[in-house]
């Protein structure tokens, strides 16, 4: 099964600093990478993904990841944090298909991002 | 914009007790599911379905099962409520065909606590 894996349970940034939100994965063929954002009491948003192409894929909210095959990483990126920034980070890879052409994503254990004005 | 729904935001029920959650999508979506996330472990499947009527255990269907009679609506249901199965209930759905978005849309979530 494909799976992925985020090291960090909490990341602290200053706001205004660039920031990285660490992601790696394990895929048998071509992974399909995906970024999505909790804030509190909410459910998941979708931020971006990566499905094949640049390596450098832009999203939401002025966020970014970059695709690195060799390392197996996609790293959340964005330059200039902003306290609205925080929330919770979780990455996610395309399962195996299922029936009928469907797949189901697997998640990371998610990141918490704070960002101190 | 899609919508995805979920009835109640906040549940208390007692142990041993049958509990409904329910979700709502108004796109079409084939495909539904169900997650539940606890810190420290992100989110984890319980059931998916694919389309009306059909449906497919997750990592973690112990102590759950699920009904699609209709396109639109996908309940959880915990049979025997316990305390383990406090959690936050996450819904979600996708379109079966490829579209400019893979993922999921979600829905706000139900925080059920079991006492």
């Amino acid at each position: 099964a494909q799976s992925v894996a985020q090291p960090e349970d909490q990341v602290n940034v200053a706001e205004g600093n660039p920031l990285t939100v660490k992601c790696t994965y394990s895929v048998s063929g071509n992974p399909y990478l995906f970024w999505y954002v909790q804030y509190p009491n909410r459910g998941l948003q979708f931020l971006l993904k990566y499905i094949t192409g640049d390596n450098l894929v832009k999203g939401s909210y002025g966020f970014e990841a970059e695709f690195n095959k060799s390392q197996t990483s996609f790293h959340l990126k964005k330059p200039s944090a902003l306290v609205s920034d925080s929330a919770l980070y979780f990455c996610a890879v395309r399962d195996t298909y299922s029936g009928a052409g469907s797949y189901q994503l697997t998640f990371g254990k998610g990141t918490k991002l704070s960002v101190i004005p | 914009d899609v919508k995805v729904t979920q009835s109640s935001r906040y549940l208390v029920k007692r142990t041993g007790e049958k509990v409904f959650l329910e979700c709502v999508q108004d796109m079409d979506h084939e495909n539904m599911f169900w997650y539940r996330q606890d810190p420290g472990l992100g989110l984890r499947l319980i059931y998916f379905s694919y389309d009306v009527k059909m449906k497919e255990k997750g990592d973690i269907p112990e102590g759950y099962s699920v009904s699609r009679e209709k396109k639109e609506r996908f309940s959880l249901i915990l049979e025997s409520a316990s305390t383990n199965q406090t959690s936050m209930y996450l819904c979600a759905s996708r379109p079966l065909r490829n579209g400019a978005n893979y993922g999921y849309t979600f829905g706000s979530g139900t925080r059920l606590t079991v006492v």
